[in-house]
Parts: C-alpha cells; structure tokens; sequence
C-alpha cells in the first residue's frame, strides 16, 4: 500500500477565496490523482497529475478553477480558487503505484472544505 | 448513466449475517477495484480483481467478476459492526489512457450490533 497525508483535514472558508490542498506520499509515484466527493455523492476525477507536465483535466473541470502543481514524484497541490458553497466536498488524491494496467491506486485520508 | 452502479442503495443486516453487494459496468475494464469509506472520511482500499480472474478473497471478504454480465459482487461474510460504512466499485476502463478511476454511486452499510 501508500502512506498518503492530506493538509488541511478540514476547512472553512468565504465565498470568493482561495484554498491550496496538499498530498504528500512516501515514496516516489509516477502518477497522481484529485478527486471530488461532493456530499452524500460518489467521487468525480478532477484531474491527473504527472511529475514535469500540465495535469490533465477531465470534462468540467478547468485549470483557472483548479489549479495543481506536482513539483515532485511525492507531492502534488490542489488549489480551489474562487470558491462558493458548490465547492463545497471532500477532496480526495490518490496515488497508482506501479506500470501495469492492474495497479492498486490508494487514497489519502481527504480534505472537508466548506465554503460560507 | 454512470459507469459503476451499485445496488442496493442501502443495506441493513444484523451482525454476524453476510452482506452481498453488486456492481454493473458498461464498458469494457482492466480491472474493479472495492472501497470502503467510514462517515465521509478517505477511501480504504479493499481489493482489486482483474479482468481475467472470476473470484478473490482476502480475509471476510469475497469478491466475484463476471465479464460477460459486466458485474462484480463482494461478499463480507460474519459482518461486523465495525463494518459500517459506505462501499464502492470502481472501475479501470480497457485502453483507457493512464488508471483514471470511475466510481459507482455507493453502498450505505449498516450493520445492526
């Protein structure tokens, strides 16, 4: 398995602010990947984050809105820019370890945003 | 709909009996993977069957694929309280690029002490 930390656990935040989300692993991964469960909803892929390129985004979701970085094989950032209470979710990001078609991919603890 | 459909919505048995969850998928996979996920909290891995294997097990649980009725079920046998929690499939979609994940709706677990 992957040891995967979220920061922040949790937040609260105003309508029109910014929150930058972390996921840190233990160990190098090639890929990366950010999720949203939004409440009582099943989780939506936000984007693929690779080491040294622009994460690709799936349909409905935008780089202006979500921002990510992955400046290295262990950490990637999620920013949710502009927020209002629709952003309002459980973040999740998730590591695939592995180069075959039938790698495990696991999942950090998530980050509770609530926007006001 | 959604790639990923789990039924039923909820399940409520009484601890110690089984609990059978099943999943349906539209496309072709490489491979469905089942999560647990306690009170909105991250997801816990459970296992991972590929497309070529029909049946695994690890511990209580069970977990069967059939590829041709594009569905997969996973048994927790002698449930437990503990085993409370909200369940989902995911799938790998076969010659899809990279391991992008789709989840199935959920299963909402209640199992009654």
């Amino acid at each position: 398995s992957a040891v995967i930390s979220q920061k922040p656990s949790r937040d609260i935040c105003q309508r029109g602010t910014s929150l930058t989300i972390q996921c840190q692993v233990d160990s190098q991964v090639t890929m990366m990947f950010w999720y949203r469960q939004q409440p009582g909803q099943s989780l939506t892929l936000i984007a693929t984050a690779n080491q040294g390129s622009e994460a690709t985004y799936e349909s409905g979701f935008v780089i202006d809105k979500f921002p990510i970085s992955r400046p290295n094989l262990t950490f990637s950032t999620l920013t949710v820019s502009n927020m209002s209470p629709e952003d309002s979710s459980i973040y999740l990001c998730s590591v695939d370890r592995g180069t075959s078609q039938y790698n495990e991919q696991f999942f950090g603890p998530g980050t509770r945003l609530t926007v006001l | 709909s959604q790639q990923g459909e789990e039924d039923p919505q909820a399940l409520s048995i009484q601890e110690g009996e089984n609990a059978t969850m099943n999943c349906s998928y539209k496309t072709s996979i490489n491979n469905l993977q089942w999560y647990r996920q306690n009170s909105g909290r991250g997801l816990v891995h459970l296992i991972l069957i590929r497309s070529n294997e029909r049946e695994k097990h690890s511990g209580r649980l069970r977990v069967t694929l059939d590829t041709s009725k594009k569905s997969s079920s996973l048994l927790i046998t002698a449930s437990r309280a503990a085993d409370t929690a909200s369940y989902f499939c995911a799938t790998t979609k076969r010659g899809g690029a990279n391991s992008k994940l789709t989840f199935g709706k959920g299963i909402t677990l209640s199992v009654r002490p």
